[in-house]
């Protein structure tokens, strides 16, 4: 089976760095994603790590340590509109479902 | 634009009755998911099918029931059997390259369906 890990709330001041981390238990791993969901709308893809170390794509980079079982999604220079929950995702080639962690809620404060 | 559909956004049940969710998806993508989210939750995969007229059971199905008569459509009913239906509704997508799955799901906007 699946499963991940994640803290279920992290706070942060605008401009500021925050880490949320996601370790992970799998059968079989193809990678790791990261999806942004803000209150009542739809998840929507942030990131993929396919293999160890870090992706970065403007103020978000992820990171991943394949022999840890560990991954973290970076945020820098934080917006009010980055605060939305941010769900860790891992797939089962096999059967190519996706499964996701509880989430993290982001709460950005001015 | 392309994308995945779901509607209605809210619903409304009377317990004991039968009701269908729907999602369509103009992205021509092959596989459609079905999850459902209570509040503070992750993610939890009802139904899931990776082709036309085939679909497999994901980790909470006891309930639910689903068709994929076309490739573009993928209803949720949630049955009378389903006993805590109250949840948001999230519809997804994806599909190959190359032969390979993708990395990336599209979602839809959602369902909220309360029972009262």
């Amino acid at each position: 089976g699946q499963s991940l890990e994640q803290p279920s709330e992290v706070t942060a001041v605008e401009g500021a760095i925050v880490q949320i981390n996601c370790t992970y238990q799998t059968s079989g791993f193809y990678g790791l994603s990261w999806y942004q969901q803000h209150d009542g709308g739809a998840p929507t893809f942030l990131s993929y790590n396919a293999l160890d170390g870090l992706e970065e794509t403007g103020r978000f980079s992820s990171f991943l340590s394949r022999s840890d079982s560990y991954g973290y999604l970076l945020l820098q220079e934080l917006q009010m509109k980055d605060s939305a929950s941010y769900f860790c995702a891992v797939r089962d080639q096999d059967f190519n479902k996706f499964y996701f962690g509880s989430g993290t809620k982001l709460n950005v404060k001015p | 634009d392309g994308g995945i559909t779901q509607s209605p956004k809210y619903l409304f049940r009377k317990e004991g009755q039968n009701v269908t969710l729907s999602c369509e998806q103009n992205l021509n993508h092959d596989a459609m998911y079905w999850y459902r989210q209570d509040p503070g939750q992750g993610l939890r995969l009802i139904y899931y099918s990776q082709i036309v007229n085939d679909f497999q059971k994901g980790d909470i199905a006891e309930g639910y029931s689903v068709s994929r008569e076309k490739k573009e459509s993928f209803p949720l009913t949630v049955t009378s059997a389903q006993k805590n239906p109250t949840a948001f509704y999230l519809c997804a997508s994806t599909t190959r390259t190359g032969g390979a799955w993708n990395t990336e799901a599209f979602f839809g906007q959602g369902t909220r369906l309360t029972v009262v």
